[in-house]
């Protein structure tokens, strides 16, 4: 099956800093999707994606659809305390009823 | 509030038993899914269900099987349970199987086998 490869698996940062992590496949995708799970909750969707090529921002939060169609990554500027938790990336295939196909996580702690 | 409910929320049960786990999609949603989270695996795709037809299958285990109700609602049944079956079981749901329909997550189910 496809493989989605998310890095880096951890970061520990200082609260201001900004933050970078992507994805890569072996395969393309119709849409890219970014999810920030908090501990015991579920995956809840920060940023959709598209087209190839599509930059969408949702405050902090910048993401970039690839435009091979087989990677994305996410940044989130100037991070506070509260983004604390793990980001997913997710790829979705329409003709697979929609499904997605999760990368490993990367899991994000902020020094105040 | 994703809008997706799940219960248990958690569940303690026997290797060898039989746990049924239950979600409400979202309103008007057609699409369920159900996913398995476990700490060496990730996030899993286990079956997708559309409108009471069994629609995609992922890694989901012989011993485990799920079914859609008319009023959409989805149980996942998972038997003979393993001490590995311990996992959060998360579901999910979408509008149809269009292009491009956003996946909401539950907050899942934990199961603990011991």
């Amino acid at each position: 099956g496809q493989q989605l490869n998310q890095s880096p698996q951890s970061m520990f940062i200082q609260e201001g800093e900004d933050v970078s992590m992507n994805c890569t496949s072996s395969s393309i995708f119709n849409t890219w999707l970014w999810y920030k799970q908090d501990p015991g909750e579920g995956p809840v969707l920060l940023i959709a994606l598209y087209k190839a090529g599509e930059l969408t921002s949702n405050g902090r939060l910048t993401a970039q659809f690839g435009i091979t169609r087989k990677d994305s990554f996410l940044n989130i500027s100037a991070s506070i305390p509260s983004d604390v938790g793990i980001y997913f990336c997710a790829g979705q295939l329409w003709n697979a009823g929609n499904m997605l196909t999760f990368g490993g996580g990367t899991r994000l702690m902020v020094k105040p | 509030d994703s809008g997706v409910t799940q219960t248990p929320k958690h569940l303690i049960t026997a290797t060898g038993q039989r746990v049924t786990l239950r979600c409400s999609p979202r309103s008007g949603d057609l699409s369920v899914y159900w996913y398995q989270q476990s700490l060496d695996q990730g996030l899993q795709f286990l079956i997708q269900y559309y409108n009471g037809e069994e629609r995609a299958k992922g890694n989901i285990l012989e011993r485990f099987s799920a079914q859609q109700f008319p009023d959409l609602h989805s149980e996942l049944n998972l038997s003979s349970l393993e001490l590995g079956d311990s996992a959060l079981y998360f579901c999910a749901s979408s509008g149809s199987t269009g292009t491009g329909n956003t996946i909401y997550f539950g907050e899942g189910s934990w199961l603990t086998v011991v």
